[in-house]
Formats: C-alpha cells, sequence, structure tokens
C-alpha cells in the first residue's frame, strides 16, 4: 500500500523560507505513471495546489506561487521537498503532499505549518 | 476566491439524497475530467470519484458523479450520518501553463 509522510519544522518565523519533504514508501517514486506534489489547506479554508513535479525534474507550479516556490526531488531517497521562500502569516497552513495520476489518488496525512515570530 | 464554485453547505436527512454541484469554465471541467474529495474533520480529503463518475475500489456506491458541459455534480443516496464532511470538486486548468483547480468546497450537515 502506498504511503506518503510530510515531515519538517512545524513553526517558520516571517520572511524565511518554508522546508518540508515527503517520503514514498510501498511504491517507487521513479514510475513514470505519475507525478508527485504538494496541496495546501489553511485553517478552515479550502485546498490550494501549490505544484507538482515528474522524476525526471519536470515542474508545474500554480501561477500565483511560483515566484516563491521550488519543488524537487530525490529518487534515490524517495522523497520529493517543497520550499516555499519570503512566508507571510498568509502561508500558514496544512501542507499536504499527494501522488497525481490524473487525480489526485493518494494523500499524506498532512503536517501544519504556522508562519509567526 | 476559487475557481471552480460549490455551494458553501447542503443538508439532509439520514436516507435521503443530495446532491452537490461544480461549476467551472471551459479551461477546466469544460475540457477535462472532474473528481471529486471526502475530507473528514482532521483528516486529509480522500478520493471519491475520478474522471467524472469513476468509484475508486472501497467507495460505496451511494456515491455517484456526472457531468455535463462545464459543471458537475457529486450525489449521495442514502444519506448517513458519517457522510457528514466537507466535498471538494476538482480539475486540470488548462490556462496558462496549466494548473490544478479546486472547488471551495462544502460542508454536508446531516440533520
Amino acid at each position: 500500500q502506498l504511503q506518503l509522510q510530510e515531515s519538517g519544522p512545524g513553526l517558520v518565523k516571517p520572511s524565511e523560507t518554508l522546508s518540508l519533504t515527503c517520503t514514498v514508501s510501498g511504491g517507487s517514486i521513479s514510475s513514470s505513471s505519475y507525478y508527485w506534489g504538494w496541496i495546501r489547506q489553511p485553517p478552515g479554508k479550502g485546498l490550494e495546489w501549490i505544484g507538482s513535479i515528474y522524476y525526471s525534474g519536470s515542474t508545474y507550479y500554480n501561477p500565483s506561487l511560483k515566484s516563491r516556490v521550488t519543488i524537487s526531488v530525490d529518487t534515490s531517497k524517495n522523497q520529493f521537498s517543497l520550499k516555499l521562500s519570503s512566508v507571510t502569516a498568509a502561508d500558514t497552513a496544512v501542507y499536504y503532499c499527494a501522488r497525481f495520476s490524473g487525480t489526485l489518488d493518494y494523500w499524506g496525512q498532512g503536517t501544519l505549518v504556522t508562519v509567526s515570530s | 476566491q476559487s475557481v471552480l464554485t460549490q455551494p458553501p453547505s447542503a443538508s439532509g436527512t439520514p436516507g435521503q439524497r443530495v446532491t452537490i454541484s461544480c461549476s467551472g469554465s471551459s479551461s477546466n471541467i469544460g475540457s477535462n475530467t472532474v473528481n471529486w474529495y471526502q475530507q473528514l474533520p482532521g483528516t486529509a480529503p480522500k478520493l471519491l470519484i475520478y474522471s467524472n463518475n469513476q468509484r475508486p475500489s472501497g467507495v460505496p456506491d451511494r456515491f455517484s458523479g456526472s457531468k455535463s458541459g462545464t459543471s458537475a455534480s457529486l450525489a449521495i443516496s442514502g444519506l448517513q450520518s458519517e457522510d457528514e464532511a466537507d466535498y471538494y470538486c476538482a480539475a486540470w486548468d488548462d490556462s496558462l501553463n496549466g494548473s490544478w483547480v479546486f472547488g471551495g468546497g462544502t460542508k454536508l450537515t446531516v440533520l
């Protein structure tokens, strides 16, 4: 059974860079059939796609976040990562990693990241 | 402001049939398939319907999806108390360089 697990700091200071890693188990991140990516959900609000990456490294980013987002992949560790720079309180959210296969069919449990000094 | 438009709330009594709508445009629902997700309180979203009307293994046939033009609907028949959750629609959007877009979510209350 495929599992995804987010990890990273739960508290980030304003203007700094948020960094999260998603570890994939029960399947290979190098499968040619899938993209991998990030979605976030501010407290009490809806879902927002951040971006996606293919195992080869090709990426798609949400246009509204593109200038601040970098998603990378490490196939040797079966992991992919998110970096979001210049964060503000508006970036406080639960961050989910997920597999994209024409739909988002597997999700991590999510990790809350709070932006506060 | 979400790209896909859903009603913020819906409700029904046990056993009833309820529907949740999702309205988009030609660049998303009009040209791509629609997916639906169920999010129980404090948990990650779970795939409920994919490719407009397909159910993943394990999803009861009480849940069904449909699409017409630039709109889609999720129907839940034989409503149960455990169906109380937030429901989101999602689709790929071909505008700009492409992106996944979501509805704002519908809070379903079982009365």
